[in-house]
């Protein structure tokens, strides 16, 4: 039930700024929080960005996260090879009354 | 610390049942929405179903409604999946997760593994 739609991949050289974006609708996104997952390669996902913006204690200030109308969007600054993982954006839908998740952006670090 | 621990993950023949467990330790249980997330293999995440502090409110996926039961047994500290009518599309690893404050999974299990095939 992916009605959040993300790029399937975003690439980027070490240090340079990659931004994944997820797209909702009225329901979701547009009204109520967005919330950002990084799942690293065999791992549990981890919450990365809670209420559109807000950092976890832990999670670097490299990642950031916005929300304007029906869309979201993730930042990742001075990328580093550890930042190689699936990132999801996720939110509750009001007409479904389900929780969301997008359709996942792998970043590569080239 | 907190730690969440799924159980219960095999190999089940379509139409079969299964139940999932999910051990929490390191917080106050009860105090706190709990969910399952699945993520079929080479797949995304797919929320599947939650259940409020007290176990008067349930919410599930329409894929599972009406085949999957979630409940909590708060004395045990422990979080369950009642899965029945399994079909091969449920094949997936399932992570059980704690809500925060928000409506944030921020805790989640290592999963558990299950595989419906004949």
């Amino acid at each position: 039930q992916s009605v959040l739609t993300q790029p399937p991949s975003a690439s980027g050289t070490p240090g340079q700024r990659v931004t994944i974006s997820c797209s909702g609708s009225s329901s979701n996104i547009g009204s109520n929080y967005v919330y950002w997952y990084q799942q690293l390669p065999g791992t549990a996902p981890k919450l990365l960005i809670y209420r559109n913006n807000q950092r976890p204690s832990g999670v670097p200030d490299r990642f950031s996260g916005s929300k304007s109308g029906t869309s979201a969007s993730l930042a990742i600054s001075g990328l580093r090879s550890e930042d190689e993982a699936d990132y999801y954006c996720a939110a509750w839908d009001d007409s479904l009354s389900v929780h969301v998740f997008g359709t996942g952006t792998k970043v590569t670090v080239l | 610390e907190v730690q969440l621990v799924e159980s219960g993950g095999v190999v089940v023949q379509p139409g079969g049942s299964l139940r999932l467990s999910c051990a929490a330790s390191g917080f106050t249980f009860d105090d706190y929405t709990m969910h399952w997330v699945r993520q079929a293999p080479g797949k995304g995440l797919e929320w599947v179903s939650l259940i409020s502090w007290d176990g008067g409110s349930t919410y599930y996926a329409d894929s599972v409604k009406g085949r999957f039961t979630i409940s909590r047994d708060n004395s045990k500290n422990s979080l369950y999946l009642q899965m029945n009518s399994l079909r091969t599309e449920d094949t997936a690893l399932y992570y059980c997760a704690k809500e925060g404050y928000g409506i944030e999974f921020d805790y989640w299990g290592q999963g558990t593994l299950v595989t419906v095939s004949s």
